[in-house]
Parts: C-alpha cells; sequence; structure tokens
C-alpha cells in the first residue's frame, strides 16, 4: 500500500540552526501539508501546497519556515533558525483531489526534532 | 527533565465492548467533520468522515454521530479489539478553510482485556 514517508525519523538541533525535514508523498496526490503536534498536545496545521504553491498557511508558519517542492518526489519543510518551542513531531500529508475535499489525508510517520 | 503536555482524556474500555468516544467542535460552519486515529509512535490515520449534511455514517465496526444542534460528534467502535488502542481525534474543516483541518484535543482508548 503506498504510503507516505518521512526522514530524518529524529533531529536534534541547536538552537539557530537550519533544519530540513523530507517527505515522499504518495505519488498521484496533488495536495500537500505539514502539520506539527507538540509532545502530549493537539496536532496543528502549518501549511498546505498545491500546484507549486502554498495555498493556506497558519500563523504558526512564520518568516522562519519555508516549503519546496525541489522535484517531482519530494516536498521539504525547512526551519531557518530554529527555536526551543520548535521541538515538535511534524507531520507530512498528502491527498488527493477527490479526497482531499472530505479532509482524507494520508500521514507519515512524522519527524521528531529536538531543539537544544 | 519532566515533559508537560495536555492531559488527555482517557475512555477504558473491556475488549469486546462497543466504544464512544466524544468531541465537541467549534465551527458551525464546517463542512466536513473527520475522525482519525494516531497509534503510539506513528502518524494520524484517517478512520472515516461525515458531511455536514448528514447525522450519522456507518463504517467497518465505526459509526459516526453528529448533532449540529449541540456542536457534538461522536465515534462509535463496536466490538473493540486491542489493535483499537490508540488516540483519538476528532478534525473539523471548513467552508471558510479551503485546505486545513483544526483539530481536537484527542481521546486516548485503553482496551483492558
Amino acid at each position: 500500500e503506498p504510503e507516505v514517508t518521512q526522514t530524518p525519523s529524529h533531529q536534534v538541533t541547536q538552537m539557530g540552526q537550519e533544519v530540513i525535514l523530507r517527505c515522499v508523498p504518495i505519488s498521484n496526490h496533488l495536495y500537500f501539508y505539514w502539520y506539527r503536534q507538540i509532545l502530549g498536545q493537539k496536532v496543528e496545521f502549518l501549511v498546505s501546497f498545491y500546484n507549486n504553491e502554498i495555498s493556506e498557511k497558519s500563523e504558526i508558519f512564520d518568516d522562519q519556515f519555508s516549503v519546496e517542492r525541489p522535484d517531482g518526489s519530494n516536498f521539504t519543510l525547512k526551519i531557518r533558525s530554529t527555536k526551543l518551542e520548535d521541538s515538535a513531531m511534524y507531520f507530512c500529508a498528502s491527498s488527493e483531489p477527490q479526497r482531499e475535499i472530505t479532509g482524507e489525508l494520508f500521514f507519515g510517520e512524522g519527524s521528531r526534532l529536538t531543539v537544544l | 527533565g519532566e515533559s508537560v503536555g495536555l492531559h488527555l482524556p482517557t475512555l477504558s474500555v473491556q475488549e469486546g465492548d462497543n466504544s464512544i468516544i466524544n468531541c465537541a467542535y467549534s465551527n458551525s460552519a464546517s463542512d466536513y467533520f473527520i475522525w482519525y486515529k494516531q497509534e503510539s509512535g506513528k502518524g494520524p490515520q484517517f478512520i472515516i468522515d461525515i458531511r455536514s449534511n448528514m447525522d450519522k455514517r456507518q463504517g467497518q465496526r465505526v459509526t459516526v454521530l453528529l448533532n449540529k444542534t449541540v456542536k457534538h460528534l461522536s465515534l462509535q467502535i463496536a466490538a473493540t479489539q486491542p489493535g483499537d488502542s490508540a488516540v483519538y481525534f476528532c478534525a473539523e474543516k471548513g467552508f471558510d478553510s479551503n485546505y486545513q483541518l483544526i483539530w481536537g484535543a484527542g481521546t486516548k482508548l485503553i482496551i483492558k482485556p
């Protein structure tokens, strides 16, 4: 069964460093997302991406964050200068057009980011 | 160090019994309501959705009920199995947001043998 894959599974970084989290969405999906989940808390929307551009972003997704689809398969989240409060599990998700409207997303297993 | 996080509501159910997980949503204009299951160490997994013009929808061993009058959503799991142990999140998707899901706090379901 096709799945969303994320790397790395865990990254530890120093405050102020840049981090890139990588995702390979399901191949025939057109909508891509990043969500994050601080330990034990709610899942929070960061950004959605469609047709090679950001379609929606939350207040969390400030100038320190960026997303890119550098080729036909990868979807990346970059945090330019990490802060302690960026420590969280970051989930990539994708959806196909027929399922996107209903909120049916396919999530990866997440990348845990620890900022020291 | 001690981790600080939101204390999740917990539901303990005997294996084989039915489980009912509840959720209160916030936005009357939401068009779809969705249930996700998150097993320990994994990403959320879609279970079922219901559109706002419906009040009940059934899936395989699951039923979702929507009460718009009191903005309440529930997920019923029949004959609960050990594999149902997870945190269950409700989420909503509205007209005023094309893409983002707004997530509830989650309920931890524990299955007693």
